[in-house]
C-alpha cells in the first residue's frame, strides 16, 4: 500500500466547475500536510498548507482529518490556468530529517 | 530574492563520468534536501542537511555524495554516473524539517 494515495485522474472539467481531490495517508505519525501543484516537467510548487481547522486561499479550500488520515482540496470556479497535476504531500520524520512523501498526483484539465 | 536556484538545467553524461549539481538558496533556510523524480515513481529523497556541516542519507543515497559547508549551498555529486541515474533532480529548502519545502527548477540529467 502506498504511503500517500490520491484519487486517480485525470479529471477533465469545464471552466467554472468545482472539483474536489481526496488523499489518504498511512503514517499516523505524519507531521505536516500540503498540497503542491506541478506543471509539466517543472518543479512542484506549494499551493497551500493543510490544517485540521481547514484553510482557504481564494478559490482553494483544504481540509485535514487526522482521525481518518484524510486530506482534501476543493477548487471552486475552475480556471484554465488551474490545469496541472496536484500532489498531496505529507512530511514524515526521517532520522534527523523530514521526508516529503508525495502522492502519485492527480491530473486536472480545465477546458473552455 | 531568487529562492532556490539550481545549475545546470540540463546535462548529458557518459557512463563513469562524475559531476556536481549545484543548489543554492537565499532564504536563510537551515534545512535542504535533494530529490530525484522518475516517471511513475514520484519524488525520492537522496540526501538532506539540517544545517551547515550536517548531512545525512535519504532513501536512495547510493552513488551520490553531498556536503554543506555554508547555509546557502548544498551541492550533489555524482561519483561515477550510471544510466540508472538518468532522472530529474530537484533541490529543496525549508525553515526546518517539518515546514513546507520550496523547490528549485530542477536539473534534467541523462546518462548514456
Amino acid at each position: 500500500r502506498k504511503e500517500v494515495e490520491q484519487d486517480p485522474g485525470p479529471f477533465n472539467v469545464p471552466e467554472g466547475a468545482t472539483v474536489a481531490f481526496n488523499c489518504t495517508y498511512s503514517n499516523s505519525a505524519s507531521q505536516s500536510f500540503f498540497w503542491y501543484r506541478q506543471d509539466c516537467r517543472k518543479e512542484p510548487k506549494l499551493l497551500m498548507s493543510v490544517y485540521s481547522s481547514g484553510n482557504e486561499d481564494g478559490r482553494f479550500t483544504a481540509q485535514l482529518n487526522r482521525a481518518s488520515q484524510y486530506i482534501s482540496l476543493l477548487i471552486r470556479d475552475s480556471k484554465l490556468s488551474d490545469s496541472a497535476t496536484y500532489l498531496c504531500v505529507v512530511i514524515a520524520l526521517y532520522n534527523q530529517g523530514g521526508k516529503l512523501i508525495f502522492g502519485q498526483g492527480t491530473e486536472l484539465s480545465v477546458k473552455p | 530574492n531568487a529562492g532556490v536556484t539550481q545549475t545546470p538545467k540540463f546535462q548529458v553524461l557518459k557512463t563513469g563520468q562524475s559531476m556536481t549539481l549545484q543548489c543554492a538558496q537565499d532564504m536563510n533556510h537551515e534545512y535542504m534536501s535533494w530529490y530525484r523524480q522518475d516517471p511513475g515513481m514520484g519524488l525520492r529523497l537522496i540526501h538532506y542537511s539540517v544545517g551547515a556541516g550536517i548531512t545525512d542519507q535519504g532513501e536512495v543515497p547510493n552513488g551520490y555524495n553531498v556536503s554543506r559547508s555554508t547555509t546557502e549551498d548544498f551541492p550533489l555529486r555524482l561519483l561515477s554516473a550510471a544510466p540508472s541515474q538518468t532522472s530529474v533532480y530537484f533541490c529543496a529548502s525549508s525553515r526546518d524539517r517539518v515546514s513546507e519545502q520550496y523547490f528549485g527548477p530542477g536539473t534534467r540529467l541523462t546518462v548514456t
